[in-house]
Order: C-alpha cells, then structure tokens, then sequence
C-alpha cells in the first residue's frame, strides 16, 4: 500500500520569501502524486498534479512541484509567497492501476509573517 | 463549476445519538468519498462508493456507515456517536474512469460530540 511523509509539521516564512514543503511517498511503482491547499475553514483545493511525462509541474498560485523518482519526492516550491498562502498544505498519492483512492500527507502548515 | 456541498458546516450532537452528514455533487460523478481530517493525522478515508447502492471500506470504518441510494448523494452515519468521533468530515467526489481527474472536495462539517 502507498504512503506519504510530510516531515514539516509547522513552517514560517516572510512574506516575499521563497517556499520549499517537502513530500516523499513510498509505493512500489510512480503513483499520481496531488497536493491540495486548505485555508482555514474550507474544503480542499486542488493545486497542481502529476501522472506521467515532465517532471515539473506548474500549478495555480505560482506554485510548482517537482517529481524525482530517484529520492521518491514530490517537493511543492513557489519562489515567493503572499500572505494569502498562508494555509494547510496537503500531498496525496494515488495507485497508478486507479483505484481512485487517495493516501494523504499528514500536513504541513504554513505562516507567513510580514 | 464543479459543485460538492455538506448539509451543516457545524454540528453539535450528544453521545449515543444518530447522527447523518450529507453530501451532495453536482457533477454526475460515479466515485464519492468520505473522510475525517485531524490535527496531525491529515485525511483518512471511512467509506467510499464508486456507484449508487455500492460502498466500500475504507481506512477507518469502524463506528461508520453510509448510505447512497442516488448518484448525486452519498451520507455519512453515525449510528451511535461518541465524542472520538469528534471532528471535521470531508466529503469528495470523482469522475470514475478517468485517473488524470482529481477529487473535488465539499467545505467540510465541523462534528462535535459532547
């Protein structure tokens, strides 16, 4: 079964800083690999995703991630952040033979301080 | 626009009570999904269904059963709530078939069992 670490609990960055929040998965082969962000009081929000072909991938916000199969990371990164991402982010995987489900990342949350 | 709502976004129920959680989709998707979120757990998956009056076990089913008799509506119950149950259920939905899709997610309710 797949599984997903996220090491950061709790990160902090100034406002215009660049962001790095770290994923890694274990599965037996390239999953589909999600992260979502969650601001407080909502639902989940799809930021970008990958299945197959480059390995970096753009998303909404101005946030990238970059798949490595060699180190089994999915790392969300955007070069500098707004006080509106100040939120919970989320990464997930899905089994690549579709099972539709998702496994996810127990969290990171994000401060921004001005 | 995609469209998953939940019946309450807060609730307040006394231990031992029946207690449902709705969730409604827009989208004509065949896949839909139940999940509780905790602090330091992220999301795990109770119960999903991939077709109306078709359920399946998820992570953590135990305490939980569900209920979908349409394909727009899928329900969480909780036939006997206790206050471990205490927490924020998210409902999901997905268009079945196509893996490069993702799950679209409701607003969440807030359950809070005294």
């Amino acid at each position: 079964a797949q599984s997903v670490t996220q090491p950061d609990i709790h990160i902090t960055v100034s406002e215009g800083a660049s962001l790095e929040l770290r994923c890694n998965y274990s599965y037996g082969a390239t999953p589909y690999l999600f992260w979502y962000v969650q601001s407080p009081g909502q639902g989940l929000q799809l930021l970008l995703k990958y299945f197959s072909g480059d390995t970096l991938v753009q998303g909404i916000k101005g946030f990238e991630a970059e798949f490595k199969r060699s180190q089994s990371s999915f790392n969300l990164r955007k070069p500098s952040v707004h006080w509106s991402d100040a939120a919970e982010y989320f990464c997930a995987v899905e089994a690549n033979f579709g099972n539709e489900k998702l496994t996810f990342g127990t969290g990171t949350r994000l401060t921004i301080i001005p | 626009d995609v469209k998953v709502t939940q019946s309450s976004r807060y609730l307040v129920k006394r231990t031992g009570e029946k207690v449902f959680l709705e969730c409604v989709q827009d989208m004509d998707h065949e896949n839909m999904f139940w999940y509780r979120q905790d602090p330091g757990l992220g999301l795990r998956l109770i119960y999903f269904s991939y077709d109306v009056k078709m359920k399946e076990k998820g992570d953590i089913p135990e305490g939980y059963s569900v209920s979908r008799e349409k394909k727009e509506r899928f329900s969480l119950i909780l036939e006997s709530a206790s206050t471990n149950q205490t927490s924020m259920y998210l409902c999901a939905s997905k268009l079945a078939g196509l893996s490069t899709d993702t799950q679209y997610f409701g607003p969440g309710t807030r359950l809070t069992v005294l």
